[in-house]
């Protein structure tokens, strides 16, 4: 079965960039999207179609899709980021998710 | 603008049928564009797809819990419901109703969630 695989963690300070990679076979002929999970919430999408920014989440998201890696890259992260993030893709019309990254802000 | 409610009981017995149904409001299931589904999430773990629904009544299923799920949706309602049989305890989790766009298309990203119901195996 189809899978894609996270970082279990990623640390980044305020002004830096943070990435967060998810790899699968052949990930670049899929389209990935990404959701943030704070604690205790529902997760809400920060990319959809590789790249593509939802209204209303902040340009400091971006996403790219390319060979077998996904990255989500989030340029001077604030505090409010820290979450969890998990990649998305369709796979034989079944809906995989990524194992999830906790980031932290430091 | 579009809110998902889950509802079930909270507790469910080993080896019974967990039940949920998720209510639409602000928009109707019977959108064209889209599709409804179900994921899980058991306690400190990652996110779980397992099935989605279009309003016409086709269904998708994860095929590693295919043989337990059924996903079923009322239009006169704006409804659609879960139930997973046989269930033990690593069926636990909260469990979200969520939307998407079609299957493996650009848009099947889940663009609403419901907020999550916790359902709790166990005699």
């Amino acid at each position: 079965s189809y899978e894609l695989t996270q970082p279990p963690s990623v640390s980044v300070s305020p002004g830096q960039t943070a990435s967060i990679t998810c790899s699968g076979d052949k990930l670049g002929n899929k389209y990935a999207c990404w959701y943030q999970q704070r604690p205790g919430q529902s997760p809400v999408v920060v990319i959809y179609q590789d790249n593509k920014r939802p209204s209303g989440i902040p340009e400091r998201f971006s996403g790219s899709n390319s060979g077998n890696t996904a990255t989500l890259t989030i340029t001077g992260p604030q505090a409010w980021d820290e979450a969890d993030y998990y990649c998305q893709a369709w796979d034989t019309s079944t809906a995989i998710f990524g194992g999830g990254t906790k980031l932290t802000v430091l | 603008q579009l809110q998902l409610q889950e509802s079930g009981p909270g507790l469910v017995k080993p080896s019974k049928t967990l039940s949920l149904t998720c209510t639409v409001s602000g928009g109707s299931i019977s959108s064209s564009s889209h599709y409804w589904g179900w994921i899980r999430q058991s306690p400190g773990k990652g996110l779980k797809w397992i099935g989605s629904i279009y309003y016409s009544g086709s269904t998708y299923y994860n095929p590693s819990l295919k043989s337990r799920v059924t996903i079923s949706v009322d239009t006169s309602k704006n409804q659609f419901s879960l139930k997973l049989s046989s269930v033990t305890a690593a069926d636990t989790a909260v469990y979200y109703c969520a939307r998407h766009g079609p299957v493996s298309a650009a848009a099947g990203y889940f663009d609403s969630w419901g907020q999550g119901t916790l359902v709790t195996v166990s005699s």
